[in-house]
């Protein structure tokens, strides 16, 4: 099956500064989500980017699916950002089964 | 306009017993999945339904778990002889199937599930 791979896996940060995460995939993809898990367990959608650049706020991702590999971009983070980030690929040709990267714990201190 | 909805929010069970859990997936999806995540890992894919269905259940244990989706009311993931290895939260997503493909997936906020 397809591999995932985020890095780094844990990161802590300062209030206000910038972070990047990253994800490689060893295979060709349908389909690229990328979630927060909030310290309560809620798993919210924050992009769905198999390729190309999107924004929303301080956040953005970026997918080049040429080189199997998705950044998720955060600005100016916040102590509500922490959580665990995880990336999540559906391989091209096997429609239907979402994998998931083992994550990435982010901890934002005041 | 509600999401995916899962319920129980929380259920306690004693080693033997059956656990039951229900997710209705959003308006207008027809694709549903169940995920199970173990304390401090990630989420492993157990089964995918679609209306009276299963479509792919390679990430199932082969005893003792079950999943259906009836052609009315929610999707089931039935656990039963519970023991202490399946307390975990178990999320279900619901996405619209479209084109053959997957699409965007939207999750409910868990069942978290613990075995005494």
């Amino acid at each position: 099956g397809i591999q995932v791979e985020q890095s780094p896996p844990d990161l802590i940060l300062q209030e206000g500064a910038n972070s990047t995460l990253r994800c490689n995939f060893s295979d060709s993809v349908n389909n690229l989500q990328w979630f927060h898990q909030n310290p309560w367990g809620q798993l919210i959608n924050l992009f769905y980017i198999p390729s190309g650049t999107k924004q929303n706020g301080r956040l953005s991702a970026t997918t080049v699916a040429t080189e199997r590999y998705s950044l998720l971009y955060i600005s100016s983070s916040q102590t509500t950002d922490s959580g665990v980030y995880f990336c999540a690929v559906e391989k091209r040709y096997n429609n239907n089964d979402m994998r998931f990267g083992a994550g990435t714990r982010l901890t934002v201190k005041p | 306009n509600a999401g995916v909805m899962q319920n129980p929010r929380h259920l306690v069970r004693r080693r033997g017993q059956e656990a039951r859990l229900r997710c209705s997936p959003m308006k207008g999806h027809s694709h549903v999945y169940w995920y199970r995540q173990l304390p401090e890992e990630g989420l492993k894919f157990m089964v995918y339904l679609q209306k009276e269905n299963i479509i792919d259940e390679s990430g199932m244990p082969k005893e003792r778990f079950s999943a259906e989706f009836p052609k009315e009311g929610p999707s089931i993931l039935r656990i039963q002889q519970v023991v202490r290895g399946d307390s975990a939260a178990y999320f279900c997503a619901s996405s619209h199937g479209l084109a053959g493909e997957t699409g965007e997936l939207f999750f409910g906020e868990g069942s978290r599930l613990t075995v005494l």
